[in-house]
């Protein structure tokens, strides 16, 4: 099984701030890398797929790089409604791994 | 409104069995490939089952094999998760996810997810 890494496990940054967070694949993984935003209660929300591709409807302040094995989700000017937690997925292959998730609370 | 509703979920015994229900609206799920993913509570999320859009196709986690079986019925715009020789390390809220891709060419992320249903698996 591909393994998953994420850094930071938590951070806290103050409204505008920019963010980064980092997903690490135990094999090489070309692109295919995708992330979510989990908040409690809601149902999951797809942010980014295809490692550098955005969602539709996702605000434009999320972006994605890398490719192979190291990957960034990057906010750029963080919002009070970004408070959630981030999880990197790959789907290279089976079974579908994740990271661990990153804890994102806005200050 | 484009959704998928879980239901189905709460308390069973080690052992036991349950089965999970997802409704879908807004979309017909028999143009899709339909996933079951799960989080256990405080922790992160692991893929459970796949499905092809007609349900010839079925791919488990090992964790889950033998024991779990991911169904649809197309007419009913539902899918299913039987679960069967319930575990405590089983315990978990389940997902169900609707794979990207249209026509049956999955990408293998997921763009729609419902907001889970609470399996607690206990004595």
């Amino acid at each position: 099984d591909i393994q998953m890494t994420q850094s930071p496990s938590s951070l806290t940054a103050s409204v505008g701030d920019r963010v980064t967070i980092t997903c690490r694949a135990s094999q090489t993984i070309s692109k295919y890398l995708n992330w979510y935003q989990l908040k409690s209660g809601k149902a999951p929300k797809l942010l980014i797929f295809a490692a550098s591709s955005l969602q539709d409807g996702v605000p434009s302040r999320f972006s994605g790089s890398g490719s192979d094995t190291d990957f960034t989700l990057a906010i750029s000017s963080l919002q009070p409604e970004d408070s959630a937690i981030y999880y990197c997925q790959q789907s290279y292959s089976t079974p579908f791994t994740f990271g661990p998730g990153t804890k994102v609370d806005v200050k | 409104e484009v959704q998928l509703v879980e239901s189905g979920g709460g308390l069973v015994q080690p052992g036991g069995s349950l089965r999970l229900s997802c409704a879908a609206s807004g979309f017909t799920i028999s143009s899709y490939w339909m996933h079951w993913v799960r989080q256990v509570p405080g922790k992160g999320l692991v893929w459970v089952a796949r499905l092809n859009s007609d349900g010839s196709i079925t791919t488990y986690a090992d964790s889950v094999k033998g024991r779990f079986t991911i169904s649809r019925d197309n007419a009913k715009n539902t899918l299913y998760l039987q679960m069967n020789g319930l575990r405590a390390e089983d315990t978990a809220v389940y997902f169900c996810v609707r794979d990207y891709g249209y026509g049956g060419n999955p990408y293998w992320f997921f763009d729609l997810w419902g907001r889970g249903t609470l399996v607690t698996v206990s004595s």
